[in-house]
């Protein structure tokens, strides 16, 4: 284990539904990430959170509104999806932003249908 | 904008030979190159990095070389053993930047017994 856990570790929503994903880290960790994980594409990273403070959005679409209430929580609220949303969302975390190793969550597998 | 460029994609070896996975970047200012390890079901794990006041880390069978004049750093897994059979990825930041990683596509490798 990695000290990062997620959940649900398997979602599958409807595209005019509402749903959160969950990551909690276990290490004292003061950075957070979201990242995307498709089929045949390199990791996306979507959101980054320093001290509870979000420091990067990669140009992610407002169906997806990220919540950091505290260094520990990281949260992924899921709106109105498309398909193409399908994919393997992982969170991660470190101890600062750069420079540093990220320790990743096993991830969950979101279905769009 | 792909700051690091992995090949190959995929990576077919025998059981005991050599796994070769390069990478190459751009930015001069990288300055800390990690390399994840993944496998199905699970999120990346760090498996080794360098930072470019060397040329090659060692660690078991898992080597990075680092060429810093071409940009470019690579790994080599030394008797490829099945269980060495995951997805790869390579990565760079600048330290302290507070930018995240960079990641690379990724490099499915397959170590046939």
């Amino acid at each position: 284990e990695t000290g990062v856990t997620q959940t649900p570790r398997h979602l599958v929503m409807g595209m005019t539904n509402k749903k959160s994903l969950k990551c909690e880290q276990h290490l004292g960790h003061n950075a957070m990430y979201w990242y995307k994980q498709s089929a045949k594409k390199p990791l996306e990273l979507m959101f980054v959170y320093n001290f509870k403070e979000q420091t990067e959005n990669n140009s992610v679409p407002s169906r997806f509104s990220p919540e950091c209430p505290n260094s520990s929580h990281l949260f992924l609220h899921l709106h109105t999806l498309q398909p193409e949303d399908s994919a393997l969302y992982l969170c991660a975390s470190s101890p600062g932003l750069a420079g540093y190793e990220q320790y990743f969550g096993p991830g969950t597998r979101l279905t769009v249908t | 904008q792909q700051q690091v460029k992995q090949s190959p994609q995929s990576l077919i070896v025998q059981k005991g030979g050599i796994s070769i996975i390069n990478c190459a970047y751009e930015n001069t200012a990288f300055d800390y190159f990690p390399w994840y390890q993944q496998f199905p079901g699970k999120g990346p794990a760090l498996l080794i990095a360098i930072r470019p006041d060397v040329s090659e880390k060692k660690e078991g069978r898992f080597t990075i070389s680092f060429n810093k004049s071409a940009k470019q750093f690579s790994l080599h897994i030394m008797d490829s053993q099945p269980g060495d059979s995951a997805t790869y990825f390579c990565a760079a930041s600048i330290s302290n930047s507070g930018y995240a990683l960079n990641f690379g596509k990724g490099t499915s490798l397959l170590v046939t017994p």
